[in-house]
């Protein structure tokens, strides 16, 4: 069973890069059959897509993350990563890796999810 | 982008009733929208896929249908274990957006 981890920093200062790895077991990043994603939910708020990306590197970025986002991936250790640069308190959320299903265009698999506060 | 609005926002119901969840979208998404249950301190759960497809494991009494602009969940006979928060979401293009959640209260 491809379980998802995110782990990180649980604080950043306003103005520093946010940086999370989601480590995959069970499973492989290199499928064929899914893209890799962060979501994120702001506490007692809704869920926002931040990125997707596919093993062999192509990535979407939602529109409103204006170019802080960066998703990649390390095939060899078989986890991906998030960078978020230029936060402030309004990126303070739940941080969420997960699976998308390329068939379905749904997130079929998530992490446990991992608090990250922006404050000085 | 592409915007779900989910009606209502909240909603107070009891065990054994039957609940229907709405979720529109601002353009024409065909039938790429999946549902999915959170309750609170946990990871959403997907339930339903390609509007109206039951994820492998999910209980038979969530349906989903719709296509277009307007989608429905559909809880046959709630359970006490269906509390907390529904989500729809949508694929198209390169975006992924989710509707703002309907509570459930029991």
């Amino acid at each position: 069973q491809l379980q998802l981890q995110e782990s990180g920093p649980g604080l950043v200062r306003p103005s520093e890069t946010l940086s999370l790895t989601c480590s995959v077991s069970g499973g492989s990043v290199s499928s064929s059959l899914y893209y890799w994603a962060w979501i994120r939910q702001s506490p007692g708020k809704g869920l926002e897509w931040i990125a997707s990306l596919f093993y062999s590197g192509s990535t979407y970025y939602n529109l409103s993350m204006q170019g802080r986002a960066t998703i990649s991936l390390d095939t060899s250790k078989n986890q991906f990563f998030l960078r978020l640069s230029s936060v402030t308190a309004a990126d303070t959320a739940v941080y969420y890796c997960a699976r998308l299903r390329i068939s379905a265009a749904n997130f079929d698999l998530w992490g446990r999810g991992t608090l990250v506060t922006v404050s000085s | 982008d592409i915007q779900l609005t989910q009606s209502p926002s909240t909603l107070s119901a009891s065990v054994g009733d039957r609940v229907t969840i709405t979720c529109r979208a601002s353009q024409n998404i065909d039938g790429w929208l999946a549902w999915y249950h959170q309750k609170p301190g946990r990871a959403p759960k997907l339930l339903i896929y390609k509007a109206s497809n039951l994820e492998s494991g999910v209980p038979s009494r969530f349906s989903g249908s719709g296509s277009g602009t307007e989608f429905t969940l559909t809880l046959s006979t709630l359970q006490p274990e269906d509390f907390g928060t529904y989500y729809c979401q949508q694929y198209q293009g390169s975006s992924r957006t989710f509707g703002q959640g309907t509570k459930v209260e029991i």
